[in-house]
């Protein structure tokens, strides 16, 4: 099993350029999450999808769009990206919800915005 | 006021000692409780859950003083592999899907 992928692993985009981040797991689980980790931020999220068909807002979700394309697929879309999105990406899954299940981390997309 | 608070270090310790990591939270309703561990440009992997009555794996005990709102991480016996970022995390604002992500406490275990 390949847990959770993530392309592509780094990226070097133009202000105003747009770009989709590629998440797909293998565990079968229901639930999916963008989260972004800045310098001395930690771990934020971005978007969620508690289960297939259904996507919410996490705490930072301005400039973000999200598609849950199936049980397995989750991608973050940048439609006009800006210097404030340079940010190491991480796709995550879990079970069921993250309150009592573990999250399994993609290996993350380290994207530049010039 | 950041949710999770931890000291971001580093702590820097030899080979074979007990180090001590703390963490608080803001949210008294906070359910779930866990400590990731982050090697540099690597992604975040589960260390372990955080029960009520305290937890042990190993050589990592895990403490939990919900009066106190704080959580531990004790690791004892250091190993130069132990050498990483940990990250005290707690389930979140909506208390639902949502986790907290503390920014990290950065160990180096030196020979």
């Amino acid at each position: 099993n390949a847990g959770v992928t993530q392309t592509p692993k780094f990226q070097v985009l133009k202000t105003g350029q747009s770009m989709t981040l590629q998440c797909a797991q293998d565990m079968n689980h229901n639930s999916m999450y963008w989260y972004r980790q800045d310098p001395g931020m930690g771990l934020r999220l971005i978007y969620y999808s508690a289960s297939e068909g259904t996507t919410d807002k996490g705490e930072v979700p301005n400039g973000y769009n999200v598609s849950r394309l199936n049980k397995r697929e989750f991608s973050l879309r940048l439609e006009s990206a800006a210097p404030s999105q340079t940010s190491v990406y991480f796709c995550a899954s879990s079970e069921e919800s993250p309150s009592w299940s573990e999250q399994f981390f993609g290996p993350g997309t380290r994207l530049t915005v010039l | 006021r950041k949710e999770v608070e931890q000291d971001p270090g580093p702590f820097n310790v030899p080979e074979g000692a007990t180090v001590a990591f703390n963490c608080t939270y803001s949210n008294s309703a906070s359910q779930s409780f866990f400590w990731y561990r982050q090697d540099c440009r690597k992604e975040p992997k589960l260390l372990m859950s955080v029960y009520s009555s305290g937890n042990e794996d190993g050589r990592f005990t895990a403490q939990l003083n919900r009066a106190s709102q704080y959580i531990s991480l004790l690791i004892r016996d250091s190993k130069l592999s132990d050498s990483a970022t940990y990250l005290c995390v707690v389930n979140g604002w909506d208390s639902g899907y949502a986790l907290n992500f503390g920014k990290g406490t950065s160990l180096l275990v030196t020979p």
